[in-house]
């Protein structure tokens, strides 16, 4: 089955804490992306990546670090969580740029 | 780097009512302008898509009209039900030197009364 699958759904965890959240796709899709979604402010994007070792900063990338060794998996890092920094957040995977884009299941962060 | 704006930002209806959301892009290379809806405590999926080359195009009850113009697009329901209940958030995907960018609006909550 076709899928972007995210890890974990659920995290609560303390500020400074340094934490990962995994994105994989299954699809061979070149195109990846994390955004956090926020009541009010839609889908706001934090980093993209177009292929393998290429990766961009989106909207909001400030306290977050990406990688993208291999073309399955798009790790999203928080070094030094903050409060600000707790929100919903989704992975998505395109085979293009111009096309659909699948997203995970959503990981629910909670920084105290 | 390109700017969404999405209103209403919420919209309720009666069922069997049309409802028509708008956009606005900042970005005149923008090329490709998705419509997602996200359904309570699931994640977005895609409804329907415009690019740049097309000016309307309609799938059953959904049609996206584009004005590059004016640099707006909007998402037509016709006919609603009260299953059409969801957020619904527009994209546009960036060209020149963003391009792999998709940027998204704030975000519709239609509710469909029935």
């Amino acid at each position: 089955e076709a899928q972007v699958t995210q890890n974990p759904r659920y995290l609560i965890t303390v500020t400074g804490k340094k934490l990962t959240v995994t994105c994989s796709q299954n699809m061979n899709h070149e195109y990846m992306s994390w955004y956090r979604q926020d009541p009010g402010l839609g889908l706001r994007q934090i980093y993209y990546s177009m292929n393998v070792e290429v990766t961009d900063k989106g909207d909001v990338p400030e306290g977050y670090k990406v990688s993208r060794k291999e073309k399955r998996n798009f790790p999203l890092i928080l070094e030094s969580p903050s409060p600000n920094q707790t929100s919903l957040y989704f992975c998505a995977s395109r085979d293009r740029a111009r096309t659909e884009a699948f997203f995970g299941q959503g990981t629910r962060l909670t920084v105290v | 780097g390109e700017n969404v704006e999405q209103h209403p930002s919420t919209l309720s209806v009666q069922e069997g009512d049309s409802a028509v959301i708008k956009c606005t892009y900042s970005d005149s290379a923008s090329n490709y302008f998705p419509w997602y809806k996200q359904e309570l405590g699931k994640r977005p999926q895609l409804i329907i898509d415009i690019r740049s080359n097309v000016g309307e195009k309609k799938d059953q009850r959904i049609a996206v009209t584009l004005n590059k113009t004016a640099k707006h697009f909007s998402l037509h329901i016709t006919e609603t039900q009260p299953e059409d209940s969801a957020v619904y958030f527009c994209a546009a995907h960036a060209g020149g030197t963003s391009y792999g960018k998709l940027t998204f609006g704030q975000g519709t909550i239609l509710t469909v009364h029935p």
